[in-house]
Protein backbone atom coordinates (compact mmCIF):
# COMPACT_ATOMS: atom_id res chain seq x y z
CA UNK A 1 0.00 0.00 0.00
CA UNK A 2 1.03 3.47 -0.88
CA UNK A 3 1.59 5.32 2.47
CA UNK A 4 0.58 9.07 3.04
CA UNK A 5 2.24 11.59 5.28
CA UNK A 6 1.34 15.12 5.95
CA UNK A 7 3.32 17.20 8.14
CA UNK A 8 2.77 19.34 10.54
CA UNK A 9 0.02 17.41 12.10
CA UNK A 10 -1.60 20.09 13.74
CA UNK A 11 -0.71 24.20 13.32
CA UNK A 12 -1.45 27.09 14.57
CA UNK A 13 -2.69 30.49 12.70
CA UNK A 14 -4.14 33.97 12.51
CA UNK A 15 -6.92 34.81 9.61
CA UNK A 16 -4.77 36.15 7.11
CA UNK A 17 -2.52 33.85 7.41
CA UNK A 18 -0.57 31.94 4.47
CA UNK A 19 -0.86 28.39 5.42
CA UNK A 20 1.06 25.25 3.66
CA UNK A 21 0.63 21.79 4.23
CA UNK A 22 2.50 19.12 2.61
CA UNK A 23 1.84 15.88 1.78
CA UNK A 24 4.64 13.15 0.73
CA UNK A 25 3.84 10.08 -0.67
CA UNK A 26 5.83 6.41 0.17
CA UNK A 27 5.80 6.11 -3.90
CA UNK A 28 5.32 8.18 -7.04
CA UNK A 29 1.81 8.68 -7.60
CA UNK A 30 1.90 10.84 -10.81
CA UNK A 31 -0.70 13.66 -10.18
CA UNK A 32 -3.13 11.45 -8.60
CA UNK A 33 -3.25 13.22 -5.18
CA UNK A 34 -6.56 14.95 -4.02
CA UNK A 35 -7.36 17.78 -1.12
CA UNK A 36 -10.13 17.21 1.33
CA UNK A 37 -11.17 20.32 4.07
CA UNK A 38 -13.65 18.16 6.83
CA UNK A 39 -14.87 20.55 9.86
CA UNK A 40 -15.96 18.67 12.82
CA UNK A 41 -19.02 16.55 12.49
CA UNK A 42 -19.20 17.34 9.04
CA UNK A 43 -18.24 14.94 6.18
CA UNK A 44 -15.29 15.85 3.89
CA UNK A 45 -15.58 18.43 1.20
CA UNK A 46 -13.17 18.19 -2.10
CA UNK A 47 -11.02 21.11 -2.08
CA UNK A 48 -8.12 20.13 -4.97
CA UNK A 49 -8.05 17.04 -7.06
CA UNK A 50 -5.64 15.62 -9.37
CA UNK A 51 -2.95 17.37 -7.30
CA UNK A 52 -3.68 21.04 -9.39
CA UNK A 53 -7.09 21.25 -9.96
CA UNK A 54 -10.03 23.44 -7.82
CA UNK A 55 -12.99 21.93 -7.23
CA UNK A 56 -15.94 24.10 -8.72
CA UNK A 57 -16.93 26.40 -5.97
CA UNK A 58 -14.27 26.62 -4.59
CA UNK A 59 -12.14 29.84 -3.58
CA UNK A 60 -9.46 30.29 -4.94
CA UNK A 61 -7.18 31.15 -2.02
CA UNK A 62 -6.95 27.30 -2.25
CA UNK A 63 -3.82 25.83 -4.57
CA UNK A 64 -2.29 22.37 -4.66
CA UNK A 65 0.83 21.75 -6.37
CA UNK A 66 3.33 19.00 -6.75
CA UNK A 67 3.23 15.75 -8.83
CA UNK A 68 5.48 11.88 -8.20
CA UNK A 69 6.01 12.03 -4.47
CA UNK A 70 5.73 15.39 -3.08
CA UNK A 71 2.83 17.51 -3.22
CA UNK A 72 1.36 20.74 -1.45
CA UNK A 73 -1.94 22.68 -0.49
CA UNK A 74 -1.34 26.60 0.16
CA UNK A 75 -4.04 28.78 1.59
CA UNK A 76 -3.57 32.22 0.26
CA UNK A 77 -5.07 34.16 2.77
CA UNK A 78 -6.80 31.94 6.02
CA UNK A 79 -10.36 32.70 6.50
CA UNK A 80 -12.24 32.15 9.48
CA UNK A 81 -14.35 28.99 7.93
CA UNK A 82 -10.69 27.40 7.22
CA UNK A 83 -10.43 26.78 10.44
CA UNK A 84 -10.64 22.23 9.83
CA UNK A 85 -8.64 19.16 9.25
CA UNK A 86 -7.12 18.85 5.96
CA UNK A 87 -6.20 15.56 4.67
CA UNK A 88 -4.79 14.16 1.14
CA UNK A 89 -5.34 11.26 -0.85
CA UNK A 90 -3.78 9.55 -3.36
CA UNK A 91 -5.78 7.41 -6.12
CA UNK A 92 -3.33 6.02 -8.07
CA UNK A 93 -3.44 2.71 -7.06
CA UNK A 94 -5.68 0.77 -4.85
CA UNK A 95 -6.21 0.96 -1.64
CA UNK A 96 -7.02 4.67 -2.00
CA UNK A 97 -4.90 6.00 0.95
CA UNK A 98 -5.35 9.25 2.97
CA UNK A 99 -2.65 10.81 5.13
CA UNK A 100 -3.23 11.41 9.05
CA UNK A 101 -4.70 14.80 8.79
CA UNK A 102 -3.20 18.27 9.38
CA UNK A 103 -5.43 20.08 11.92
CA UNK A 104 -5.19 24.02 11.39
CA UNK A 105 -6.06 26.10 14.91
CA UNK A 106 -6.41 29.08 15.64
CA UNK A 107 -3.45 30.98 16.99
CA UNK B 1 -28.24 18.86 -7.54
CA UNK B 2 -26.29 16.35 -6.47
CA UNK B 3 -27.30 14.73 -3.06
CA UNK B 4 -26.11 11.44 -1.37
CA UNK B 5 -28.75 11.02 1.77
CA UNK B 6 -27.76 8.36 4.17
CA UNK B 7 -29.42 6.51 6.77
CA UNK B 8 -29.21 7.75 10.29
CA UNK B 9 -27.38 6.60 13.81
CA UNK B 10 -27.58 2.99 14.63
CA UNK B 11 -27.23 1.81 18.01
CA UNK B 12 -26.00 -2.65 17.84
CA UNK B 13 -25.11 -5.55 20.00
CA UNK B 14 -21.97 -6.83 19.62
CA UNK B 15 -22.44 -9.92 16.82
CA UNK B 16 -25.74 -7.85 15.73
CA UNK B 17 -25.34 -6.55 11.82
CA UNK B 18 -26.08 -3.20 10.50
CA UNK B 19 -27.00 -2.42 7.00
CA UNK B 20 -26.20 1.61 6.20
CA UNK B 21 -27.70 2.96 2.70
CA UNK B 22 -27.02 5.42 0.93
CA UNK B 23 -29.17 7.40 -2.12
CA UNK B 24 -28.22 8.89 -4.68
CA UNK B 25 -30.35 12.03 -6.21
CA UNK B 26 -29.47 14.95 -9.19
CA UNK B 27 -27.50 12.54 -11.23
CA UNK B 28 -27.33 9.81 -13.16
CA UNK B 29 -26.39 7.03 -10.22
CA UNK B 30 -24.91 4.43 -12.80
CA UNK B 31 -22.19 6.54 -14.63
CA UNK B 32 -20.25 6.73 -11.22
CA UNK B 33 -18.71 4.90 -8.79
CA UNK B 34 -19.62 4.66 -4.86
CA UNK B 35 -16.66 4.34 -2.80
CA UNK B 36 -17.14 3.76 1.25
CA UNK B 37 -14.84 5.15 3.75
CA UNK B 38 -14.82 5.09 8.16
CA UNK B 39 -13.97 7.53 10.12
CA UNK B 40 -13.40 6.10 13.92
CA UNK B 41 -14.28 8.16 16.25
CA UNK B 42 -11.19 10.79 16.76
CA UNK B 43 -9.70 9.31 14.01
CA UNK B 44 -8.63 10.03 10.18
CA UNK B 45 -10.13 8.61 7.06
CA UNK B 46 -10.18 5.11 6.12
CA UNK B 47 -11.11 4.02 2.60
CA UNK B 48 -13.26 0.85 2.66
CA UNK B 49 -13.57 0.37 -1.04
CA UNK B 50 -15.82 0.61 -3.47
CA UNK B 51 -18.47 -0.36 -5.73
CA UNK B 52 -19.30 -0.25 -9.73
CA UNK B 53 -22.66 1.33 -9.98
CA UNK B 54 -22.56 0.03 -13.44
CA UNK B 55 -21.53 -3.75 -12.85
CA UNK B 56 -22.42 -4.25 -9.38
CA UNK B 57 -18.84 -5.42 -9.04
CA UNK B 58 -17.59 -4.57 -5.58
CA UNK B 59 -13.64 -3.97 -4.69
CA UNK B 60 -12.78 -4.19 -0.34
CA UNK B 61 -9.58 -3.18 1.21
CA UNK B 62 -7.92 -5.33 3.52
CA UNK B 63 -9.37 -5.41 6.64
CA UNK B 64 -13.17 -5.22 5.30
CA UNK B 65 -13.53 -8.61 3.53
CA UNK B 66 -15.64 -10.87 4.96
CA UNK B 67 -18.14 -9.01 7.03
CA UNK B 68 -18.72 -6.04 5.03
CA UNK B 69 -20.44 -6.21 1.79
CA UNK B 70 -21.16 -3.14 -0.56
CA UNK B 71 -24.72 -3.51 -2.62
CA UNK B 72 -26.72 -1.64 -5.11
CA UNK B 73 -30.50 -1.31 -6.05
CA UNK B 74 -30.19 0.72 -8.90
CA UNK B 75 -33.90 1.22 -9.39
CA UNK B 76 -33.91 3.43 -6.19
CA UNK B 77 -30.40 4.82 -7.00
CA UNK B 78 -29.35 3.10 -3.77
CA UNK B 79 -26.11 2.34 -2.38
CA UNK B 80 -25.36 -0.46 0.75
CA UNK B 81 -22.89 -1.02 3.20
CA UNK B 82 -23.86 -4.41 5.42
CA UNK B 83 -21.88 -5.11 8.33
CA UNK B 84 -22.01 -8.21 10.12
CA UNK B 85 -20.94 -9.88 13.26
CA UNK B 86 -20.45 -6.84 14.62
CA UNK B 87 -17.26 -5.62 16.92
CA UNK B 88 -17.04 -2.41 19.25
CA UNK B 89 -14.39 -1.48 16.84
CA UNK B 90 -16.69 -1.11 14.40
CA UNK B 91 -17.96 2.11 16.22
CA UNK B 92 -17.17 4.44 13.65
CA UNK B 93 -18.76 6.90 10.83
CA UNK B 94 -19.62 5.58 7.45
CA UNK B 95 -19.41 7.74 4.57
CA UNK B 96 -20.68 6.87 0.94
CA UNK B 97 -18.77 8.93 -1.36
CA UNK B 98 -19.66 9.47 -5.26
CA UNK B 99 -15.99 8.86 -7.26
CA UNK B 100 -16.09 11.51 -9.83
CA UNK B 101 -14.46 11.18 -13.54
CA UNK B 102 -11.30 13.50 -12.57
CA UNK B 103 -8.65 11.15 -11.18
CA UNK B 104 -11.09 9.23 -9.17
CA UNK B 105 -11.57 11.98 -6.30
CA UNK B 106 -14.87 11.86 -4.19
CA UNK B 107 -16.66 14.79 -5.31
CA UNK B 108 -20.07 14.04 -3.23
CA UNK B 109 -20.20 12.61 -0.13
CA UNK B 110 -23.12 11.55 2.33
CA UNK B 111 -23.61 13.10 5.33
CA UNK B 112 -22.15 9.89 7.54
CA UNK B 113 -23.75 7.28 9.57
CA UNK B 114 -22.42 6.99 13.09
CA UNK B 115 -22.69 3.02 14.20
CA UNK B 116 -21.92 2.41 17.65
CA UNK B 117 -21.67 -1.17 18.96
CA UNK B 118 -21.82 -1.50 22.63
CA UNK B 119 -23.77 -3.82 24.90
Amino acid sequence: DIQMTQSPSSLSASVGDRVTITCRASQSISSYLNWYQQTPGKAPKLLIYAASSLQSGVPSRFSGSGSGTDFTLTISSLQPEDFATYYCQQTYSTPQTFGQGTKVEVK
Amino acid sequence: QVQLVQSGSELRKPGASVRVSCKASGYSFTTYAMNWVRQAPGQGLEWMGWISTNTGNPTYAQGFTGRFVFSLDTSVSTAYLQISSLKPEDTAVYYCARESGSDYASDYWGQGTLITVSS
